[in-house]
């Protein structure tokens, strides 16, 4: 059975850092695609960050310099490392996994169940 | 960047009727588009992918359908756990969503 389970949320100060780990089991995290999606409190989704199998990393411009993605191979785990944190950065932050359907095209099939953080003085 | 609208914000609709989601894009994305259902305090769930294909495990009763730039989610007869928000997507690009409340 696939499953995602982040950790790591939690509150903290502007100008803070904060790094998220989502653990993966039933699937390989380094064969798939692998994103971070956010949601602000009340608000709509929001992509973040994409880790390709082969290593290729891409950000949105909102987070792009602060944060940084990557994974563990033999603890089959991702990561998001946010530095640099903003008030506009508090969200619920979630893994998901990318499948490739027959058209080629990508989609989000798996999602962890989110942590929240939350960045306030 | 492809930027999504999403019609209506909020559909207000009884159980056992059809609700009908719109989805449009500020340029043509062919037949790849999905849709998402998220629940209050639960993370999205994959419903439809390539703007027609109901994903592992989905009902008969959520179908999809469009190409080019206009695209909807039908709902045949709501069950009472389809009330809920709505999002398509393209790309990595999500639309703003459509909530499907209870009247």
């Amino acid at each position: 059975e696939v499953q995602l389970v982040e950790s790591g949320g939690g509150l903290v100060q502007p100008g803070g850092s904060l790094r998220l780990p989502c653990a993966a089991s039933g699937f390989t995290v380094s064969s798939n695609y692998m994103s971070w999606v956010r949601q602000a409190p009340g608000k709509g989704l929001e992509w973040v960050s994409v880790i390709y199998s082969g290593g290729s990393t891409y950000y949105a411009d909102s987070v792009k310099g602060r944060f940084t993605i990557s994974r563990h191979n033999s603890k089959n785990t991702l990561y998001l490392q946010m530095n640099s944190l903003r008030a506009e950065d508090t969200a619920v932050y979630y893994c998901a996994r990318e499948v490739q359907a027959s058209s080629g095209w990508y989609y989000f099939d798996y999602w962890g169940q989110g942590t929240l953080v939350t960045v306030s003085s | 960047e492809i930027v999504l609208t999403q019609s209506p914000a909020t559909l207000s609709l009884s159980p056992g009727e059809r609700a009908t989601l719109s989805c449009r894009a500020s340029q043509s994305v062919s037949s790849y588009l999905a849709w998402y259902q998220q629940k209050p305090g639960q993370a999205p769930r994959l419903l439809i992918y390539d703007a027609s294909n109901r994903a592992t495990g989905i009902p008969a009763r959520f179908s999809g359908s469009g190409s080019g730039t206009d695209f909807t989610l039908t709902i045949s007869s709501l069950e009472p756990e389809d009330f809920a928000v709505y999002y398509c997507q393209q790309r990595r690009v999500f639309g703003p969503g459509t909530k499907v409340d209870i009247k």
